[in-house]
């Protein structure tokens, strides 16, 4: 596609329950990263790919929170035993990868997850 | 403390004022300096990056970076209503991958 894809757009869930977020970076990009979107919080890092690997993943708030990327494409974010404060909007960003200081970082839609 | 700051606003101007949007840093080793817009519903775009101190311009927008005073500024002139958004100013630090984001300033241009 022209641009980074998530799904679902939204996502409504009971707490306790385990929620699978998706993304497909631009073709071509090697570094794929997450963010969240909390109200007032602005957008918080959570975890770098560059290809298959993680090599920076200290913004995963804690262990419930997980991700992989396969094929150096599609990255599944996932949330265990979700609890209310895990509400927000999840944003996946993707970039060519080279680690240049002005690369640009194009982001998806979001995923809008509410837990109830 | 954050290490980015920008007041949430909301910040409302009449079509064509002249907008100032602004963010302070506490890191000094945040050396590259970005602004994002975001319409509702809709995730962040690039509009504007600089890497030095001083100005960038780009059509209607300027970017200001002040290093010294660890303050950078993005000015809007002859605002329109499409400008409506929220803006989020962005940083990066010398080798490390991830962004930094304020928490964004509400823009509402009045026609």
């Amino acid at each position: 596609g022209a641009g980074v894809s998530q799904s679902p757009s939204n996502k409504v869930t009971e707490k306790g329950k385990d929620v699978e977020l998706r993304c497909d970076p631009i073709s071509g990009h090697t570094a794929l990263y997450w963010y969240r979107q909390s109200l007032g919080q602005g957008l918080e890092f959570l975890i770098y790919f560059q290809g298959n690997s993680a090599p920076d993943k200290s913004g995963l708030p804690s262990d419930r929170f997980s991700a992989e990327r396969t094929g150096g494409s599609v990255s599944t974010l996932t949330i265990q035993r979700t609890q209310q404060e895990d509400s927000a909007v999840y944003l996946c960003a993707s970039s060519l990868g080279f680690g240049t200081g002005v690369e640009t970082q194009y982001f998806g839609p979001g995923t809008r997850l509410l837990v109830l | 403390q954050k290490e980015v700051e920008q007041d949430p606003g909301p910040l409302s101007v009449p079509e064509g004022a002249i907008v100032s949007l602004n963010c302070t840093y506490s890191n000094s080793a945040f050396q590259y300096f970005m602004w994002y817009r975001q319409y509702s519903r809709k995730g962040p775009e690039l509009l504007m990056y600089t890497y030095s101190s001083g100005n960038k311009e780009d059509g209607r927008f300027t970017a200001q970076v002040d290093k010294s005073s660890k303050y950078i500024s993005l000015f809007i002139r002859d605002s329109q209503p499409s400008d409506s958004a929220t803006y989020l100013c962005a940083m990066r630090k010398t080798g490390a991958n991830n962004l930094f984001f304020g928490t964004g300033t509400r823009l509402t241009v009045i026609p």
